[in-house]
């Protein structure tokens, strides 16, 4: 059984730039959150996502956003891209809400 | 507001010698608290789920216990392949839908 997959792995872009980054759930897990992990930190909350309906957001600015789709994919979007925006973005899968979390592998982006 | 800190920041063990990792919280109601392994430029491993004060769970050299305040990774005997930074989290009852992680605590096994 395939894991949390996300995409792209790496990603370079420059300030003010918008992004997109998307995250295919393991099978039968409806819970979909975002994470922000700046270098030598921890993963920081941003969204949760369950049954395409978002049930918590963390203290991040409207500039970023995400949906999920009917087959419980997601998509992380970013606007008006900053430097401190750089950091690996995870996605995580949970069966229930109150379950662990599966991470996936991450996006590395990096803005110039 | 929910807080995790792990100590130590950093450890280097001699491949053989046992230790143990320190996660203090605070949350008003634990739901969960979570022990993940993160590899380098990875996404975080999955270890571990405590519950309740009194709780032990084992996988292979790893042992995480819980109490009212803190929890504790013991690595018994560790190998090299242990190496990676240790990340504790924890889940409230109220607000559930968010888990706050600590900064880790990144172990280094010398042959």
């Amino acid at each position: 059984d395939a894991g949390v997959t996300q995409s792209p792995t790496h990603l370079i872009k420059t300030r003010g730039q918008h992004v997109t980054l998307r995250c295919s759930p393991i099978s039968g897990h409806k819970s979909v959150s975002w994470y922000q992990q700046v270098l030598g930190q921890g993963p920081q909350f941003i969204f949760q996502y369950y049954e395409k309906e978002e049930r918590g957001r963390g203290n991040f600015p409207d500039r970023f956003s995400a949906r999920q789709f009917p087959n419980y994919s997601s998509e992380l979007n970013v606007n008006a891209l900053l430097l401190g925006d750089s950091a690996l973005y995870l996605c995580a899968n949970r069966v229930a809400l109150n379950t662990e979390a599966f991470f996936g592998q991450g996006t590395r982006l990096t803005v110039v | 507001e929910d807080q995790v800190t792990q100590s130590p920041e950093a450890l280097r063990l001699q491949e053989g010698e046992s230790s143990s990792l320190n996660c203090s919280y605070t949350v008003s109601g634990l739901r969960g608290l979570f022990w993940y392994r993160q590899d380098p430029g990875k996404g975080p491993e999955f270890l571990f789920t405590l519950y309740s004060a009194g709780e032990e769970k084992e996988k292979e050299r790893l042992k995480a216990t819980l109490t009212k305040k803190e929890s504790f990774l013991h690595i018994t005997a560790p190998k090299p392949e242990d190496s990676a930074t240790y990340l504790c989290a924890v889940q409230a009852r109220e607000g559930y839908q968010k888990v706050t992680f600590g900064t880790g605590t990144k172990l280094q096994v010398i042959p």
